[in-house]
């Protein structure tokens, strides 16, 4: 079973839709979480940190499901500039490590 | 300013021959890494650097030999490349590599390194 897994879709929606992406982490000590966003042929950027609580950060929120290890991101009001491969990364601490696991992405297709 | 710099960004070579890439951030941070992203895309660590000293290790064949001179570089050298080495390689960097209240656990990412085998 991989360490991080994601449905890779693509998710091919029209603008202004409500996307949700899923993805569920193998490790129960995982201790931090993160959505990164990769651009087609561009590096990884964060995209948002996923606390406990659920946090929410303009039309993206996130959620952390620590007793189910899964992490969930809702995208509102699709923009064509949100097309990119959104990535679920989960981080181990162990000593003086800081490991970061990421997922194989979900490919995101936002069609005018 | 570039924060996270890495060259070549492409590098076309034959099989049996040894490349070099090469990595610098003025992020001024401690920690250094080194991901491989296969044509599935999948993004997998494999070396480590914490202030020169090397703290992941992941499964990788001796063929793979990271350098740190300084902090605030990390190459990575590869000997005698295969078929399957072709990927894209990024170096990150991240503040310190221990949690810490204030540590986002955020990773700055190269442009990667795009290297073809023959």
């Amino acid at each position: 079973r991989k360490e991080v897994e994601q449905d890779p879709g693509p998710f091919n929606v029209p603008e202004g839709a409500t996307v949700a992406f899923n993805c569920t982490y193998s490790n129960s000590a995982s201790q931090s979480f993160f959505w990164y966003r990769q651009d087609c042929r561009k590096e990884p950027k964060l995209l948002m940190s996923v606390y406990s609580s659920g946090n929410e950060d303009g039309r993206f929120t996130a959620q952390l499901n620590r007793a189910s290890q899964y992490i969930s991101l809702l995208i509102r009001d699709s923009k064509l500039s949100d097309s990119a491969t959104y990535l679920c990364v989960v981080s181990l601490y162990g000593g003086a490590t800081n490991k970061l696991i990421f997922g194989t992405g979900t490919l995101l297709a936002v069609q005018p | 300013d570039t924060a996270v710099s890495q060259t070549p960004k492409y590098l076309v070579t034959q099989m049996g021959n040894d490349k070099s890439i090469k990595c610098e951030q003025n992020l001024g941070h401690d920690t250094m890494y080194w991901y491989k992203q296969d044509s599935k895309k999948f993004l997998k660590i494999m070396f480590s650097y914490n202030n020169k000293e090397l703290i992941i290790n992941e499964t990788v064949p001796n063929r793979f030999s990271p350098k740190s001179p300084d902090k605030a570089h990390l190459n990575l050298h590869i000997n005698s490349l295969e078929l399957g080495d072709s990927a894209v390689y990024f170096c990150a960097s991240s503040q310190d590599s221990v949690y810490q209240a204030g540590n986002t656990g955020e990773l700055f990412f190269g442009e990667g390194s795009r290297l073809t085998v023959l």
